[in-house]
């Protein structure tokens, strides 16, 4: 049963920091992961889809990457701002959408 | 503007009560999933639908129950035989067969006293 694990589970940092959050599975014969963000009492946004064949997605400040082997995945976001502050969850596919597994999410505050 | 519409946002039912959240999605998107998202979980899938009058149960579907008689709209709901209804809802949606972003909806949070 695929698992995915995203650690720590908060992360606070001051402004205009770089910095990388986390996420780990442990079947690597996935499809795709994607990577969403959450604001308190909201749904989720998708920021970036990685397919199975690519190494890394970039958009704006944001750059996914994919290790299939090692079973990671990384959110690099660059010179982060206040507005980053909320939850990102990671979610892994084994197959069609009704297959993703997800993480329980990183909180994450950037400080002003 | 396209997107999922979920209502309402807050929702208040005694236990023993059946209870339906709605679920109503403009971009002409074949797949539709309900979520179930707890503290300190992740989210878990409760039901999903491919197609219209077609739909599968996910992880946790005990207790719900859902129909697909519209592309826009995959309503769920939660009966009486769910022991722990509370929770936040979410629906999402996405281009069935393909490997595509989910597109969710705001969330209903369910409270049963």
């Amino acid at each position: 049963k695929q698992e995915v694990t995203q650690i720590p589970a908060a992360l606070s940092v001051p402004e205009g920091e770089n910095l990388v959050l986390n996420c780990s599975f442990t079947d690597s014969a996935i499809y795709n992961l994607q990577w969403f963000r959450q604001d308190p009492g909201k749904g989720l946004t998708s920021l970036l889809l990685i397919q199975s064949s690519q190494r890394e997605q970039t958009s704006g400040r944001l750059n996914a990457s994919l290790d299939k082997s090692s079973g990671r995945s990384t959110l690099y976001i660059a010179a982060s701002q206040p507005g980053d502050s909320a939850t990102y969850l990671c979610a892994v596919s084994t197959g069609a959408n009704s297959k993703l597994t997800f993480g329980k999410g990183i909180t994450l505050s950037v400080r002003p | 503007d396209g997107g999922i519409t979920q209502s309402p946002k807050y929702l208040f039912r005694k236990e023993g009560q059946n209870v339906t959240l709605s679920c109503e999605q403009n971009l002409n998107h074949d797949a539709m999933y309900w979520y179930r998202q707890d503290p300190g979980q992740g989210l878990r899938l409760i039901y999903y639908s491919q197609i219209v009058n077609d739909f599968q149960k996910g992880d946790i579907a005990e207790g719900y129950s859902v129909s697909r008689e519209k592309k826009e709209s995959f309503p769920l709901t939660v009966t009486s035989a769910q022991k722990n209804p509370t929770a936040f809802y979410l629906c999402a949606s996405s281009i069935a067969g393909d490997q595509s972003p989910l597109h969710f909806g705001n969330g209903t949070r369910l409270t049963v006293t």
